[in-house]
């Protein structure tokens, strides 16, 4: 199994251009999550999705922000425009038991 | 709401030694879940032990075992024979066993394994 995806590793970009982020979790998961890391605010929810229905994305920041998962083999978190409190490392994580989540190995985005 | 708090930012222990990491969390909930995720340089969140409020038995994985206390409110995390690939942020998480699904984590604690 080749855990969870996501892509890209690595993101710079200027303030106010559109960033996507993208997550494929592990085949049969029918969890998948976005937490946001930074050093001011530690990791946090920003929002989960069970059966591909989004459940709880009260920590999502501001309507800059928005994700999907249009099946159950992928997601995306999106923000446009994009600003410098932005940058951070996003993770995505996915499990069969909420208990038990299996974390991707995280975007760094940096926005300039 | 729920909080967690790891009052210790950095910690270091030789290797071989045995060191502990202090969690301490804040609920009205009854069930819950704890965890302990470790974060080595490579970013990865590894999941290191997980504790079920309702068992009184503390959690063991290998060199790995929690103290729960949960009258104080109290879950931490001792390493044994400590190893050079223990060096990692570990954050200590909660969860509730029902409802809401996401995990609340601590600030972390920074161990640094000394040869």
């Amino acid at each position: 199994d080749a855990g969870v995806i996501q892509s890209p590793r690595h993101e710079v970009t200027e303030m106010g251009q559109e960033v996507t982020l993208r997550c494929k979790p592990i085949s049969g998961h029918d969890y998948l999550f976005w937490y946001r890391q930074t050093m001011m605010r530690g990791l946090e929810l920003l929002i989960y999705f069970n059966n591909n229905v989004p459940i709880d994305d009260s920590g999502m920041p501001e309507d800059r922000f928005s994700a999907k998962m249009p099946n159950a083999s992928f997601s995306t978190l999106k923000i446009q425009p994009s600003e410098p409190r932005d940058s951070a490392v996003y993770f995505c994580a996915s499990t069969t038991i909420p208990y038990e989540q299996y974390f991707g190995p995280g975007t760094r985005l940096t926005v300039t | 709401a729920q909080t967690v708090t790891q009052s210790q930012p950095e910690m270091s222990v030789q290797e071989a030694e045995t060191v502990t990491l202090s969690c301490t969390y804040d609920t009205s909930e009854n069930n819950y879940y704890l965890f302990w995720y470790k974060q080595p340089p490579s970013r990865q969140m590894i999941l290191v032990i997980r504790q079920e409020a309702y068992k009184q038995q503390n959690a063991t994985e290998n060199r790995f075992s929690v103290n729960f206390q949960k009258a104080a409110k109290s879950f931490s995390l001792k390493i044994s024979d400590s190893q050079l690939g223990d060096t990692a942020m570990y954050f200590c998480a909660f969860m509730k066993s029902s409802g809401a699904n996401n995990l609340f984590f601590g600030t972390g604690t920074r161990l640094t394994v000394i040869p």
